[in-house]
């Protein structure tokens, strides 16, 4: 079975520095989706990022990027130019192409920015 | 367009009874799924449907049952609630089944107290 681990429950940034969260996941299939979801406390799940894991090339989004490591089976989210409204619970999600149709979540990393 | 709109948004029940969910998925789009969000844990999967059809049903009791309808909403019924039940019950829409490469929208849950 596939999981997903966030080992940092709480991080915080300085407003316009850079932060980067952290997720790892097990999985034996060579397929697969990887995204990264903010939750703001509105309680709607955003997404922020998407990997597929056939790219070698590194998701990025605006001031949202992501380091995939497939070997390693880690997907950190770098976010860049931190701003107030980024302030979230951020969950890092895996999604098998095979025979599963669900999304697997960590457990999430609250982050804040200070201004 | 309207996004993925729940109700209700927040709720209160007494263990033993019986509740019902409502999701209505974004215009054109026929896949619905539903999970669970426990307080500070990540959501888990609950059910998929695609089409009317179950497609996916995560590791939860016979208590909880969905369905989904001709206009594609949907609809969670819990019943003989326990206080474990308490949660935020997320609603994701997807234009196609989850198979493919497409992107699940989120509602803003309906909060679920069981007193």
């Amino acid at each position: 079975a596939q999981t997903v681990t966030q080992s940092q429950p709480e991080m915080s940034v300085q407003e316009a520095e850079t932060v980067t969260l952290s997720c790892t996941y097990d999985t034996s299939e060579s397929d697969y989706y990887l995204f990264w979801y903010k939750q703001p406390p509105s309680r709607q799940m955003i997404l922020v990022i998407r990997q597929e894991a056939y790219k070698q090339q590194n998701a990025t989004e605006n001031r949202f990027s992501v380091n995939f490591q497939k070997a390693a089976k880690s997907f950190s989210l770098k976010i860049s130019d931190s701003q107030l409204g980024d302030a979230a619970m951020y969950f890092c999600a895996y999604r098998s192409v095979y025979s599963n149709r669900k999304l697997i979540w960590g457990l999430g990393t609250s982050l804040a920015v200070n201004p | 367009d309207a996004g993925v709109t729940q109700s209700p948004t927040h709720l209160i029940k007494t263990r033993g009874q019986h509740v019902t969910l409502r999701c209505s998925p974004i215009s054109g789009h026929k896949s619905v799924s539903w999970y669970q969000q426990v307080l500070g844990q990540g959501p888990q999967f609950i059910f998929q449907y695609y089409e009317k059809e179950e497609r996916g049903r995560g590791n939860f009791p016979d208590r909880f049952s969905a369905r989904q309808f001709p206009n594609y909403s949907s609809e969670l019924n819990v019943n003989a609630l326990l206080l474990g039940d308490s949660a935020l019950y997320l609603c994701a829409s997807s234009f196609r089944d989850s198979f493919q490469n497409t992107e699940a929208f989120f509602g803003q849950g309906t909060r679920l107290t069981v007193v």
